[in-house]
């Protein structure tokens, strides 16, 4: 079974640019996560969907940070403009979907930003 | 809001020797509580979770965690560590009908041969 598909895995741009980062869930998992994981921290939620709607993004700063996953399938996570603070590994995760508390999410390789 | 606590940022042991990695958390209502491992330049890897019924779970590559509700702690052990046990281990905890899994600041595991 394939495991949670994200690119790119490395991002260097300077504040001010924008950047989108891709997510390919594990086939048939209904539930998609983004999380931020800021260096020497556990990884933070940032948004999640169930299917293409969200269930959550309270945690989103959606001044600059969107997600979108039209098809129940992939998703997209974008920045515009970014910052400083935003430097970061930006995490994928999917889970079956059955139960939200106890499932088990499974993650992605992560995408690395780096912002000058 | 739920939060987990991980109180030892780095734990070193020798290679066979038993390994422990602590996690205390607080949450309203029965918790659900999760660990995972990380590996550099990967992402994470789930080990084991509790959910309910034994309080001792067993879980990927020889780990086990053990609840224990009155002292609101999911202490990850290991009976003998490897040194390809190195990595950093990340405790979480999620509510009941709570979308947010909550995860620690992680414990860097060192093992020495």
């Amino acid at each position: 079974e394939a495991g949670v598909a994200q690119s790119p895995r490395y991002k260097i741009i300077e504040k001010r640019q924008s950047v989108a980062f891709w997510c390919n869930p594990i086939s048939g998992h209904a539930t998609l996560y983004w999380y931020q994981q800021i260096l020497g921290q556990g990884p933070k939620l940032l948004i999640q969907f169930q299917n293409n709607g969200v269930v959550d993004d309270s945690q989103l700063p959606k001044d600059r940070f969107s997600a979108e996953r039209l098809k129940g399938v992939d998703s997209t996570l974008k920045i515009q403009p970014a910052k400083l603070e935003d430097s970061a590994v930006y995490l994928c995760a999917s889970s079956p979907g059955g139960s939200p508390s106890t499932d088990t999410q499974y993650f992605g390789p992560g995408t690395r930003l780096t912002v000058l | 809001a739920q939060s987990v606590a991980q109180p030892e940022d780095q734990v070193n042991v020798a290679e066979g020797n038993p390994l422990t990695v602590k996690c205390t958390y607080s949450v309203s209502g029965n918790p659900y509580l999760f660990w995972y491992v990380q590996y550099p330049n990967r992402g994470l890897q789930f080990l084991l979770k509790y959910i309910t019924g034994d309080n001792l779970v067993k879980g990927s590559y020889g780990f086990e965690a053990e609840f224990n509700k009155s002292q609101t702690s999911f202490h990850l052990k290991k009976p003998s560590a490897l040194v390809s046990d190195s990595a950093l281990y990340f405790c979480a905890v999620r509510g009941m009908n709570n979308n947010d899994m909550r995860f620690g600041a992680g414990t860097r595991l060192t093992v020495k041969p």
